[in-house]
């Protein structure tokens, strides 16, 4: 069974770019869930991802936004990068049996984004 | 509103037991979690508990829930140096997860 995957580990962009993350959920997992943890404090949710369409989200603004392919597998993309916007962003993945559920989530090492 | 609320720091001697503690706000949160997350490293899930449970235990650690005064702790007996972590308390909320800002336990030789 393999885990949760994420790619790129490190990434350095600049104020204003735009970033694309990318994430594989855990075999027979089927919702991805996205988080945002600044420096000391505990991880946000962002969005979360089931049957390719968003399921629920944070208090984050439309420049976060999200994709999910047939396979599960996911995206977090986030345009006009700010300086606050430097983080580590976790996938998590699960199974969830229906919109609005939630089931016990894996994370993956996590994106570690600086934006400068 | 959505808050779960933990101490920041823990220290406890080699051998010893350590107990973090956490308090949430959603009565209807149907599981609770504990993560442990170690320095440069994503979350791992160390243990959960139904709401409809009072006590799990699961090796060393032992989670008790008070679902009265919306109490939740996880006790790790004999503490090694490689519990030297931050660990995160957390509770389900509809298709989210909602996260304290954790309690980094730091082991004392």
């Amino acid at each position: 069974e393999t885990g949760v995957t994420q790619s790129p580990t490190h990434l350095i962009k600049t104020r204003g770019q735009q970033v694309t993350l990318r994430c594989s959920s855990q075999s027979g997992h089927n919702t991805v869930s996205w988080y945002q943890q600044a420096l000391g404090q505990g991880p946000q949710f962002i969005f979360q991802y089931y049957r390719e369409e968003e399921n629920g989200r944070g208090n984050f603004p439309p420049r976060f936004s999200g994709l999910q392919f047939p396979n599960y597998s996911s995206e977090l993309n986030v345009n006009a990068l700010e300086l606050d916007d430097s983080a580590l962003y976790l996938c998590a993945s699960s199974s969830n049996q229906g919109v609005g559920t939630t089931d016990t989530q894996y994370f993956g090492p996590g994106t570690r984004l600086t934006v400068l | 509103g959505e808050d779960v609320e933990q101490s920041l720091f823990l220290s406890v001697r080699e051998g010893d037991s350590s107990v973090i503690n956490c308090t949430y706000t959603d009565s209807s949160s149907t599981y609770l979690y504990w993560y442990k997350q170690e320095p440069g490293a994503g979350l791992q899930l160390l243990t959960y508990i139904f709401s409809n449970m009072d006590m799990k235990q699961d090796q060393r650690l032992t989670v008790l829930l008070n679902k009265k005064d919306k109490h939740l702790s996880l006790r790790i007996a004999d503490t090694q140096t490689g519990d030297s972590a931050i660990y995160f308390c957390a509770e389900s909320m509809g298709d989210k997860i909602i996260f304290g800002k954790g309690t980094r336990l730091h082991i004392l030789p």
